[in-house]
């Protein structure tokens, strides 16, 4: 099953609106942590934001924001006044403790956002 | 500071060419991570070290790959014999549980490999 779900493979979205990229994960561990990664078309990884389970707030990072709902498993990432320099491919990860008590990050398929002029 | 550091960033060889690629983490870091990004497969992890010591190299390809961590501030992943199945970027990243955003993973900027 999968444990991180990324239900939007592609988007479209006009200059200057708000986006939100959609993230539902699925874990029986009570302490965790969500990601989200921005990679440009030039390549590279870039760590936006992170959420821990027990965070009472959402988290903020700029532009960047994470819906967090815990009942619902959901952790969507929202850009405010969306740029053109936002295209790029949107990763959301969880981290998870494994059974030798170390962890590992579990990642979605990623959204490729476009933002239009 | 610096960030995680790889080489080389391109890569092209020949199938059957050994291929190394190496990474330094961030200082202080003391977890590393190997992943492999292909279109069909998306980002796949291949090898984890915590303190210098390999803890998951269960996405290991087969016998071909290898990867040491002689010490904290490098690491290198091998493919001998490479194939043109290979091909693909490979991405190091570190990282140090440090309060709230633990075990955030930063990212090298990747070396592309191409098999010919």
């Amino acid at each position: 099953a999968q444990k991180i779900t990324q239900t939007q493979p592609g988007m479209f979205v006009q200059e200057k609106e708000a986006v939100t990229l959609d993230c539902t994960y699925d874990t029986s561990d009570p302490s965790y942590g969500l990601f989200w990664y921005k990679q440009p078309s030039s390549g590279e990884m870039i760590f936006l934001i992170y959420q821990g389970s027990y965070d009472q707030q959402n988290a903020t990072e700029g532009r960047y924001s994470l819906n967090f709902q815990k009942a619902r498993k959901s952790a969507n990432l929202v850009i405010s006044a969306s740029q053109l320099g936002d295209s790029a491919m949107y990763f959301c990860a969880m981290r998870e403790a494994r059974e030798d008590s170390n962890y590992q990050l579990i990642w979605g398929a990623g959204t490729k956002l476009i933002i239009k002029p | 500071d610096a960030g995680v550091i790889q080489s080389p960033r391109h890569e092209v060889t020949e199938m059957g060419q050994e291929v190394t690629l190496r990474c330094k983490p961030i200082s202080g870091h003391n977890s590393l991570f190997w992943y492999r990004q292909t279109m069909m497969r998306g980002l796949e992890l291949l090898i984890y070290f915590n303190n210098n010591v390999p803890i998951d190299d269960s996405g290991m390809p087969e016998d071909r790959f290898s990867a040491k961590m002689p010490n904290a501030s490098f690491s290198t992943l091998k493919i001998q014999p490479s194939e043109p199945r290979d091909s693909a970027v490979y991405f190091c990243a570190s990282s140090f549980p440090s309060g709230r955003a633990e075990d955030t993973q930063y990212f090298g900027p990747g070396t592309r490999l191409t098999v010919l």
